[in-house]
């Protein structure tokens, strides 16, 4: 399958920084990118949705001013948490779709810790 | 909106069958994903359906019936490495390939 690349897979940051990651597609160009959040023992909630040169879609619930969502080009998305909080500490997973994919691959995830 | 069940925790015997069922009520409807998930890891892909019956893949087996809203996953000769988290995600028709998951089945394989 096509591969996506996550960066980094985990950090570890302060209260009130803010922690930007990378979501690449390596070998498709990714039209649609979908980032998640993961808490312990639960299932993927999905936090928005980009598309290349577009605003994001936020789901319900998600603040767009925490969670930044910038999908500039066919092969990058990036999700800043700004000024995070130990609560915001989760395993955030991108998944990127090709315009012709039914199934949207994902990269590895980061685990973000926030003390 | 869109509803997705599936039980939470299941154990099977190394070796044996075991099905893993996952219900679902959307408003619009554009295949069904099956996919794997171990501790501290990414899912990975193991199965899309959009027409009814059913795909075999090698162990895996997944089921489809858009009348009833309804999937199984049936995974045969379990291995011990199949422990990990089974996920039901439906894709809805609204364009963006929008992906909704369940809250995944745990399963546990036992010797």
């Amino acid at each position: 399958g096509a591969v996506v690349s996550q960066h980094p897979s985990w950090v570890i940051c302060k209260s009130g920084t803010s922690v930007k990651i990378e979501c690449r597609s390596l070998d498709f160009q990714a039209t649609t990118m979908f980032w998640y959040r993961q808490f312990p023992k639960q299932s993927l909630m999905l936090m928005a949705t980009s598309n290349e040169g577009s605003k994001a879609t936020y789901e319900q619930g998600v603040e767009k001013d925490k969670f930044l969502i910038n999908h500039a080009s066919l092969t990058l998305s990036t999700l800043t948490v700004t000024s995070a909080h130990p609560e915001d500490s989760s395993f955030y997973i991108c998944s990127a779709a090709g315009k012709f994919n039914t199934e949207a691959f994902f990269g590895q995830g980061t685990r973000l810790t926030v003390v | 909106g869109q509803n997705i069940d599936q039980p939470t925790e299941m154990t099977a015997t190394e070796g044996a069958i075991v099905q893993i069922n996952c219900t679902y009520q959307t408003s619009g409807f554009n295949g069904l994903f099956w996919y794997q998930q171990h501790a501290g890891e990414a899912p990975t892909f193991l199965s899309y359906n959009v027409l009814d019956g059913l795909e075999e893949k090698g162990r895996f087996s997944s089921f489809l019936s858009r009348s009833k809203g309804y999937s199984y996953l049936l995974l045969k000769e379990l291995q011990m490495k199949d422990s990990a988290s089974y996920l039901c995600a439906v894709m809805n028709s609204g364009g963006y390939q929008k992906v909704t998951f369940g809250t995944g089945t745990k399963l546990q394989v036992i010797p």
